[in-house]
């Protein structure tokens, strides 16, 4: 069964600053590795996916960095704005043929104004 | 259309209670996901369906039945809940299962059982 980490649990992180939320996970897997955004009430939206034969991936201000032999792969939010406030969940895949991706423990993000 | 519709929005219920979850999506999607949420913590898969079979039970009690009827419909029977299955209950769906790791999300129901 996959096991996903997750730091930090929370980050607080000034308008304008580089949020950076870290993802470790244990099995090795074949898939892509997606991040996912929630705001409060919300269900959780789909940010940004890597596959893993790539190590950078960047769409706007979101970028994923990937490493494979670490089993390793981060989230960097450059120019956080306070928008950006929501919890972000890193996923794995998981089982035979990695259809169930299991979460991260989540890292809530605060970003002040 | 890219969005993932859930009724009811919020469901109070008692342990000796039968209710049902809706989600509904018109995106074309073949594959859907039942997910449990508890506060402050990650969705935890429970049901995932492709192409309106039961694919993945990630051992979920008998409580929980999950139903599609069709590909645009997902349900969840709910029968002698216990307290500790309060939570926000979450559908998902993918293009297909090859797909699942860019899922729609719907916005829940949240579920309280007294």
């Amino acid at each position: 069964q996959q096991q996903v980490k997750q730091s930090p649990q929370s980050l607080i992180v000034q308008k304008g600053g580089i949020s950076i939320i870290n993802c470790a996970y244990e099995n090795t897997a074949f898939d892509y590795f997606p991040w996912y955004q929630q705001f409060p009430g919300k269900g959780p939206a789909l940010l940004i996916a890597i596959r893993p034969d790539v190590s950078e991936k960047k769409e706007g201000r979101f970028t994923i960095s990937f490493n494979k032999s670490a089993k390793q792969f981060s989230l960097h939010i450059m120019d956080s704005q306070p928008g950006d406030s929501a919890t972000y969940f890193c996923a794995a895949p998981g089982g035979n043929y990695g259809q169930n991706f299991v979460f991260g423990p989540g890292t809530r993000l605060s970003v002040l104004p | 259309d890219t969005e993932v519709t859930q009724t009811p929005k919020h469901l109070v219920m008692g342990m000796t209670n039968k209710k049902s979850l809706k989600c509904e999506q018109h995106m074309g999607h073949r594959a859907m996901y039942w997910y449990k949420q508890k506060a402050k913590k990650p969705p935890e898969l429970m049901f995932v369906y492709s192409y309106e079979k039961l694919s993945i039970n990630e051992s979920v009690p008998s409580r929980f039945s999950p139903e599609c009827p069709n590909s645009s419909l997902l349900n969840l029977h709910l029968h002698a809940l216990q307290p500790e299955d309060s939570a926000l209950y979450l559908c998902a769906s993918s293009q297909d299962a090859e797909s699942s790791y860019e899922q729609y999300f719907g916005p829940g129901t949240r579920l309280t059982v007294t």
